[in-house]
C-alpha cells in the first residue's frame, strides 16, 4: 500500500512568488491534515479536511495560504505571495474516518525556502 | 490551552546506553498521547501511543507510560542503538479525529 506522498520534496522561491504544495493521502483515508515546522520549533497544525470539506482551519496563519481538496482525494496548499517567514517543512498526514484515535500517517514533507 | 513540553536536545549517547526523553503535557479533557519519530530523510512515523491513564505504549524496545497524576509521557529505552538516531516528537490530541499538538522535538544521536 502506498504511503502519503508529497510533492515537491524541496522548493526554493523568492519572496513574493507563489508556490503550490501537493499531498496525496493514503487511498481511502478521508481525514487529511496539513502541518508546518518552522526551523527549530514545534510542528504546528494548519488545517484538517474531512473528505473535501474543511473541518478545522484554525491553524492557517493568514489569508496568503489557501488549501483545497477537490473531490476528496489529493490536496494542495498554495502560498501567495510567499514571505520569508513561510520557510519551513510542510507535512501532510492522513487517517481513516471511522473510529479512533487513529494513527496519522505522515508524508516525508516539503521543505520550502523563501529567499 | 493544550500544549506539549519535551526536553531540549540534542541528546548524544553511546550505544547500549539508557535513554529517557521527558515529555509533559497540558490538556483539557482526556488526551491521547503519542511519540513520533523522524529518521534522517524520512517522514514522521508513529513510534507508540497510549489512549488512557496508566496505559503503557511500547514498540521497538521503546516504552512510555501515560501518567495522569504527573501529566507526563516520558520515552525510555534500555539500550539504544546507532539506528535509533533520529528526532523524537511527543504529541497529543484531545479529539480522536482531531489534530495533533506536538512538542519541539528532541534530536538523538547514538555513537558506536
Amino acid at each position: 500500500e502506498a504511503g502519503v506522498t508529497q510533492f515537491p520534496s524541496h522548493s526554493v522561491i523568492e519572496k513574493g512568488q507563489t508556490v503550490t504544495l501537493r499531498c496525496d493521502p493514503i487511498s481511502g483515508h478521508d481525514n487529511l491534515y496539513w502541518y508546518r515546522r518552522v526551523m527549530g520549533k514545534e510542528i504546528k497544525f494548519l488545517l484538517h479536511f474531512v473528505k473535501e470539506s474543511k473541518q478545522d482551519e484554525s491553524g492557517m496563519p493568514n489569508n496568503r495560504f489557501l488549501a483545497e481538496r477537490t473531490g476528496g482525494t489529493y490536496s494542495t496548499l498554495k502560498v501567495q505571495p510567499a514571505e520569508l517567514e513561510d520557510s519551513g517543512v510542510y507535512f501532510c498526514a492522513s487517517s481513516p474516518l471511522q473510529g479512533g484515535p487513529y494513527e496519522q500517517y505522515f508524508g516525508p514533507g516539503t521543505r520550502l525556502t523563501v529567499t | 490551552g493544550n500544549s506539549v513540553t519535551q526536553m531540549e536536545g540534542p541528546v548524544t549517547l553511546s550505544e547500549e546506553a539508557f535513554l529517557t526523553i521527558n515529555c509533559t503535557y497540558t490538556a483539557t479533557g482526556y488526551p491521547s498521547l503519542f511519540w513520533y519519530v523522524q529518521y534522517p530523510g524520512e517522514g514522521l512515523q508513529l513510534l507508540l501511543k497510549a489512549t488512557k491513564a496508566d496505559d503503557k505504549g511500547s514498540n521497538k524496545g521503546f516504552e512510555a507510560t501515560y501518567r495522569k497524576e504527573t501529566t507526563s509521557f516520558h520515552l525510555e529505552k534500555g539500550s539504544v542503538q546507532v539506528s535509533d538516531s533520529a528526532v523524537y516528537f511527543c504529541a497529543l490530541n484531545v479529539r480522536s479525529q482531531g489534530n495533533l499538538i506536538f512538542g519541539k522535538g528532541t534530536k538523538l544521536s547514538v555513537k558506536p
